[in-house]
């Protein structure tokens, strides 16, 4: 069964740019979460959607947004990028976001601003 | 609010060697914990979990775990370090119930030497 894929797995963008990050869960995976990881604040959680819905937000300004398809693949949206923006972000998959459910984690989009 | 300390940023030790990597955590009631591996350029893993029950969990490659309530501790342990365990170490903890929202420590860096 194929893992969890992220598309870039690199990008450079300059500041007041958007970038949009892909995630594509494993095969039945309904929940798809995103994480940011810096040097600075270390793992934080961005949000998480289940059947094309947002269900759970973290503490990130309104210029973070994501959607999710019907086959359950994700985007994740930066507006007007910041030089702080610059970080791995993960995605990661699970059954139905349970707290019980095992979450696999995609290798990560790295992304740095300029 | 729940929280996660990892006292220890960086660990070195021998190859064939005995590891600890300390965990403590905030939470109000008995919460769900984690710890998760890190390799360079990679997502993270799931090595092991806590909900309820035996208070020593078992994990992948080896890792194991004591949750210990009197202490807000969820301690990693292997018996016998390899080369190949060289990685960031996080700790997490979950509400209980619910969605995974999860907090996490900010890791701790494991260095073997051969």
């Amino acid at each position: 069964k194929a893992g969890v894929t992220q598309t870039p797995r690199y990008l450079i963008k300059t500041r007041g740019q958007q970038v949009t990050l892909s995630c594509s869960p494993i095969s039945g995976h309904r929940s798809v979460s995103w994480y940011q990881q810096t040097p600075g604040q270390g793992l934080q959680f961005l949000f998480e959607y289940f059947s094309e819905t947002q269900r759970n937000k973290g503490n990130f300004p309104g210029r973070f947004s994501g959607r999710q398809f019907s086959n359950s693949r994700s985007e994740m949206n930066v507006s007007t990028l910041e030089l702080g923006d610059s970080a791995l972000y993960l995605c990661a998959s699970s059954l139905a976001g349970q707290v019980t459910d095992t979450q696999y984690f995609g290798p990560g989009t790295r992304l740095t601003v300029l | 609010a729940q929280s996660v300390t990892q006292p220890d940023i960086h660990i070195t030790v021998s190859e064939g060697a005995s590891l600890e990597l300390r965990c403590n955590y905030s939470y109000g009631a008995t919460p769900y914990l984690f710890w998760y591996v890190q390799s360079p350029g990679q997502g993270l893993q799931l090595l092991l979990k806590y909900f309820s029950g035996d208070t020593l969990v078992q994990g992948i490659k080896g890792f194991e775990a004591e949750f210990k309530r009197s202490q807000s501790s969820f301690n990693l342990r292997k018996p016998s370090v390899h080369w190949s365990d060289a990685a960031e170490y996080f700790c997490a903890v979950g509400a209980t119930g619910g969605s995974y929202i999860p907090t996490f420590g900010r890791g701790t860096s494991l260095i073997v030497h051969p």
